[in-house]
């Protein structure tokens, strides 16, 4: 069975503290991992990231995937209190359509 | 730009009652889902659809039947709504063409009772 796990399942920090958010995954025939921010409603693409190694950054978070360890991390720097949300990762598969396969999500809260 | 267009916004629902959630996209994307995002058990796929005409299932489909008859509409159907169905439904688009990424709509909260 395909299995993504995320960790912490929640976290709470200070404003200005950095934050690492984990995925690892069993699956089979992977293609892709992605993370989405899910704030009140709909969650938001965030990064798409395919090979090893290779760190995506948009502004104060980056991604970076190990596809021989099977995880991705999520950094956040400088975190805002705007950074509330959960965070969701998502693997994709290789099987003649594109599914995803979704974490249970990390609930991140920015205190002031 | 609408992006994806789900309706209604929150439902409350009698057990064994039907009733269809309506999903709209404007991006003209080849491949639509349709999820449940439960407490604890994140986002998991109910039915998808990679072309108009076509439909295949995910991995909750129980209780649940989709059409795809054109490009932009993909209604999720429960023929008798249960409590267990209770839930918040997201459907989602992706450019079969391009990458994996998927874009959200907004969600329906559904209330069974």
């Amino acid at each position: 069975e395909d299995k993504v796990v995320q960790s912490p399942l929640s976290l709470v920090v200070h404003e200005g503290d950095t934050v690492t958010l984990n995925c690892s995954y069993e699956v089979t025939n992977f293609r892709s991992l992605l993370w989405y921010k899910q704030e009140k409603k709909a969650p938001t693409f965030l990064f798409m990231l395919t090979s090893s190694g290779i760190e995506k950054k948009s502004g104060r978070l980056s991604s970076i995937l190990d596809k021989k360890e099977l995880f991705s991390i999520l950094n956040i720097t400088a975190t805002q209190t705007g950074d509330s949300a959960v965070y969701l990762c998502a693997v994709g598969l290789i099987q003649g359509a594109q599914k995803l396969v979704f974490g249970q999500g990390t609930r991140l809260t920015i205190n002031p | 730009t609408a992006g994806i267009t789900q309706a209604p916004t929150s439902q409350i629902l009698a057990a064994g009652r039907s009733m269809t959630l309506r999903c709209t996209q404007d991006m003209r994307h080849n491949a639509m889902y349709w999820y449940r995002q439960d407490l604890g058990l994140g986002l998991r796929l109910i039915h998808y659809s990679n072309t108009a005409g076509t439909t295949g299932k995910g991995e909750v489909p129980d209780g649940y039947s989709v059409s795809r008859a054109n490009t932009d509409d993909f209604p999720l159907t429960l023929a008798s709504a249960v409590p267990s169905q209770t839930s918040v439904y997201f459907c989602a688009s992706s450019d079969s063409h391009s990458t994996d990424t998927q874009y959200f709509g907004p969600g329906t909260r559904l209330t069974v009772l």
